[in-house]
């Protein structure tokens, strides 16, 4: 069985760092063609790409963000790391990790945590 | 970046009614292997997203066989050939052709 589990603050002050865990299990981040992304969601609105760490330590970030994300992994831990600087409360929502792996020749996020619910005010 | 565009954003349908939601991407998904990489998502009230369909028109494990896509380039379909009230939620199409991967705004079903 594939679990998911988003961890870390639920909320924040503008201008600060914001840093979440996932921590998964029932597969490896050592495996070929394996990966776990990071994707937000504002109260109410649609699911936003954030960023996605590969196997092979590829990372991807989404550009308009680029500059304020990091994402790391831990293999032995079975944990991937997002940080976010100088958060905004427009930066308010539910931040899902998801893992990436192949689907009929494709690949796809097949396994999503529950999310946690990020608030930035001061 | 791939723009993703899903029509309607709202979808009120009877029970036991077919119902359709349309995705266009701003590039085409369709790469030389004859794959289209767009996936079809579905989040529930209350929950976190749940994978649909994958490559325009596969099935995930344990999806029932009223949900169907189709579609390949930048025009794509799910249907669902008869809603029950348990398919509410907000529907997702999402490209993972290259990143940053990109969701349309979703679609909410409802039962009327």
């Amino acid at each position: 069985q594939i679990t998911l589990k988003e961890s870390g603050p639920t909320q924040v002050k503008p201008t600060q760092t914001l840093t979440l865990t996932c921590t998964f299990s029932g597969f490896s981040l050592s495996t070929s063609a394996v990966g776990v992304g990071w994707i937000r969601q504002p109260p109410g609105k649609a699911l936003e790409w954030l960023a996605l760490v590969y196997w092979d330590d590829d990372k991807r970030y989404s550009p308009s963000l680029k500059n304020r994300l990091t994402i790391t992994k831990d293999t032995s831990k079975n944990q991937v790391v997002l940080t976010m600087t100088n958060m905004d409360p427009v930066d308010t929502g539910t931040y899902y990790c998801a893992h990436r792996r192949l689907c009929s020749g494709g690949s796809c996020y097949s396994d999503w945590g529950q999310g946690t619910l990020v608030t930035v005010s001061s | 970046e791939i723009v993703m565009d899903q029509s309607p954003l709202s979808l009120p349908v009877t029970p036991g009614e077919p119902a359709s939601i349309s995705c266009r991407s701003s590039q085409s998904l369709l790469e030389s292997n004859g794959h289209n990489y767009l996936d079809w998502y579905l989040q529930k009230p209350g929950q976190s997203p749940q994978l649909l369909i994958n490559l325009a028109s596969n099935r995930a494990f344990g999806v029932p066989d009223r949900f169907s896509g189709s579609g390949s380039g930048t025009n794509f379909t799910l249907k669902i050939s008869s809603v029950e009230a348990e398919d509410v939620g907000v529907y997702y199409c999402m490209q993972g052709q290259q990143t940053p991967h990109s969701f349309g705004q979703g679609t909410k079903l409802e039962i009327k």
